[in-house]
Formats: structure tokens, sequence, C-alpha cells
């Protein structure tokens, strides 16, 4: 079955403990793509990724890394988490661009106290 | 301003209404335009997708682009309690990045 995978599902850790959020996607998509959702911004695109080795800031890169070493997985950072990253965050994958259908994983929810 | 503007709702319509979405924009790069929608506790999926000016019909659903007004639309025809959910409307102007709006609660009440 074509999907994206996300783990953990939900997370609840405390201020500065370093973590990551990892996404695998099956379906030899180029580009993958993290965005963080919250109430009344709706969803907001941290980093993407347009290819192995290849990865850009998006609109809110503050506080995350990402890494591309394989083409499936597409590892979110969060070096020292502080409780204005407590949201739900996405990570979804298409064929080339962001313009081709996005497929995007069941979500993390992510709360930092 | 936000490059993409949606109003947050919740909408609330009978079994059977038909259904208007919106949004407004003001970067007039933008050239594909979407709509995803999100059930709770889920991730988005892909609705609709209309590049440049115009219409396109799917079933019940109907997405209508005017760019001289910088406006889009989501039309559900028959409207269902399955059809309960968030609307997203995004926008991109190619490339790699997408805006996504706010999103729209729809509830349908059987």
């Amino acid at each position: 079955e074509a999907q994206v995978t996300q783990n953990p599902r939900y997370l609840i850790t405390v201020t500065g403990k370093k973590l990551t959020v990892t996404c695998s996607q099956n379906m030899n998509h180029e580009y993958m793509s993290w965005y963080r959702q919250d109430p009344g911004l709706g969803l907001r695109q941290i980093y993407y990724s347009m290819n192995v080795e290849v990865t850009d800031k998006g609109d809110v890169p503050e506080g995350y890394k990402v890494s591309r070493k394989e083409k499936r997985n597409f590892p979110l950072i969060l070096e020292s988490p502080s409780p204005n990253q407590t949201s739900l965050y996405f990570c979804a994958s298409s064929l080339s661009t962001a313009t081709d259908t996005q497929y995007f994983g069941p979500g993390t929810r992510l709360t930092v106290l | 301003q936000k490059e993409v503007e949606q109003d947050p709702g919740p909408l609330s319509v009978p079994e059977g209404a038909i259904v208007s979405l919106n949004c407004t924009y003001s970067n007039s790069a933008f050239q594909y335009f979407m709509w995803y929608r999100q059930y709770s506790r889920k991730g988005p999926e892909l609705l609709m997708y209309t590049y440049s000016s115009g219409n396109k019909e799917d079933g019940r659903f109907t997405a209508q682009v005017d760019k001289s007004s910088k406006y889009i639309s989501l039309f559900i025809r028959d409207s269902q309690p399955s059809d309960s959910a968030t609307y997203l409307c995004a926008m991109s102007a190619g490339g790699f990045k997408t805006i996504f709006g706010a999103g729209t609660r729809l509830f349908v009440k059987a």
C-alpha cells in the first residue's frame, strides 16, 4: 500500500530534550516536506527536500533541522524543543515538486512542557 | 496580511445543501490551486486541483478559480454527513513551496 508513515504519533516531552520525528514514504517520491498545523494558522511549511541531500527552508524553519540521506526517509529534528513548538506535525511527499499531489502522513501530535 | 485568507468557520449545513467554501489570496504569482480535505485525526488528502483560471468538476465537487479577483471557491452539491471535515485551500506559484489556508470546518447534519 502506498503511504507516508510517521513516528511517533503522539509525544509529550520537556523543554530542551532533543527529539526526532521520523517520516518514511514507499512511493519513490523525490519531494518531501514537513508542515506544522496550528489552530487559526493552518498548515505552515517548515522544511522541504527536493531530493537526497537537497533541503531548503520553508516559512517557519527556526528551531528545526532535517536531513535527507535516503530517498524514502526525511526525519524532523528538534534539538532543543520549546513550548512554542507544541503542535501537530505532518510529513508529506510528492512525485517531484510541491505542485504535484502531496500525500500526507497521519500526523504527530507533539506537546513540549 | 496573510498570503491566503480562509474563514475558519465552523460552517454547519443540513444534509442535501449546497456548500460554498472560499479563499482569497494576495500573491498574483500563484498558478496552482488545490483543495484538500482533512478528516479528524487524519492527514489532509487532495480533493481538487486546478491550474490557472476556470472551473473543474468532479462528481459533487466543483472548484472555481477567478485570478482577476484573486478568489477561489469549492462547491459541494447534495452535501452528505460524510462530507463533514476541514477543507483547506492551498496555492503555489510552482516549484517547491505551497501556501495553505487556515482551513474551514464543515459540519453536515443528517
